[in-house]
Formats: structure tokens, sequence, C-alpha cells
């Protein structure tokens, strides 16, 4: 079991350059989340996925967007990136909204020049 | 705004203490409560989670406990290890997909 995988593990981008987050659970859930993690702040939800064919939007989902592929997929894409948002972006999933667990993967760490 | 707040931000201690970490929130609508550990450069690992109608959970040395009308949850470690240094998270969400994290609490626990 490989839990949550998210690809790339880093990432450097310049100023207006697009790209795509992936993250891929394998625990059959149904409640996906992307997080963004900067010091001093904690986490901050950016977008979650409640179910397969759903998203909503979190705490700070400006300049972002996000795609559930699939149930074992979720997304996350910055289509023109801001050095504001250089940070960690985590994903995670639970069995099902707030009842349950949130299993993270390991992380991007991504920076923005 | 519902906010967490983890006091001490950060915290040594010598091998063997029994140590406890506090989390704050301001909600009392609590749905649940999770206490999770995060290693440098890696990704957050759940520990314990804590359900509204509970009031403590237990894992090996660690033993989370939830006072909703105080709205304070507390981390105890007991016999603590240099393995046990981490940066140590508490959550809370209010029964919505929205959980509200603190910052942290930085252990560092010496040999």
């Amino acid at each position: 079991n490989a839990g949550v995988t998210q690809t790339p593990k880093f990432q450097v981008l310049k100023t207006g350059q697009s790209m795509t987050l992936q993250c891929a659970q394998d625990m059959n859930h149904n409640s996906m989340y992307w997080y963004r993690q900067d010091p001093g702040m904690g986490l901050r939800l950016i977008y979650y996925s409640a179910s397969e064919g759903t998203t909503d939007k979190g705490e700070v989902p400006n300049g972002y967007n996000v795609s559930r592929l699939n149930k074992r997929e979720f997304s996350l894409r910055l289509e023109s990136a801001a050095p504001s948002q250089t940070s960690v972006y985590f994903c995670a999933s639970s069995p099902s909204g707030g009842a349950h667990e949130q299993f993270f993967g390991p992380g991007t760490r991504l920076t923005v020049l | 705004k519902q906010e967490v707040t983890q006091i001490p931000a950060a915290l040594s201690v010598p091998e063997g203490e029994n140590l406890v970490l506090n989390c704050s929130f301001t909600d009392s609508a609590i749905y649940n409560l999770q206490w999770f550990r995060q290693d440098p450069g890696k990704g957050l690992t759940s520990l314990l989670l804590i359900q509204s109608s509970q009031r403590e959970q237990t894992s090996g040395r660690l033993n989370a406990s939830l006072d909703k009308s105080s709205g304070r949850s507390t981390l105890y470690i007991a016999a603590s290890q240099p393995g046990d240094s981490a940066t140590y998270l508490c959550a809370f969400t209010s029964g919505t997909y929205k959980y509200i994290f603190g910052t942290g609490t930085r252990l560092k626990v010496l040999a």
C-alpha cells in the first residue's frame, strides 16, 4: 500500500509559468484535499473534493484550480505561478469528510522565482 | 474566525521526561480533533483522532485528551525518546470537510 503519493517532489518555476501537481491515493477514500504549508502559518486548505465528481473551495483558492480525475486522483493546477505561491503543497485523503482521519502525502516543495 | 493555537511553539526536554503539548481552539462545536506528527521535510503522520463524543484516545506512549467546554486538547507523551523529536500539530473540524490546523509545537528530545 503506497497510501498517498505526490509528484513531483520538488519544482522550480518562473513567474507566469504553469504546472500541475499530481496526487493519487490507493486507499479507496472518497475525500481528497490540497493544502499549502507556509512558515508560521500552519496548513491552509486550498481546495477539497468531498467525493468523486465534486470539488469545493477551501480557505485560499485564488490562483489555483483542481480536477478530481477519478476516485484515486486529485490534481492541483497553477495557471500563472506567482512568487506568493512558493510553498510546500500537501495532498491528503480521508474515507469521508470530517468524521475520519486524514492521511497525507509527502509533499511537493515549490519555488516560484 | 476559527483558530487553533499551540503553545509552546518549541520545547526541548531531556530523554525520559513525560511532557504535555497543548492545543486550544475557538469553536466549541468541534466534530473531531486530530493530532499529527511531522518530521523535517516530510508529510504529516496521523497520531490520534478524538471524536467529539470521546474524551481521550491512547496509542502506546501517547495519550490525547479533549475538553470541548474549555476549548482545549492536550497530547501527553510518556517517557520521551530522541526519536520523538518532530513537530506536533493539532487540527479540528466542525463536521465539514474543512480542517483548521495549528502552527505546531517543535519538540526536541535530548539524549
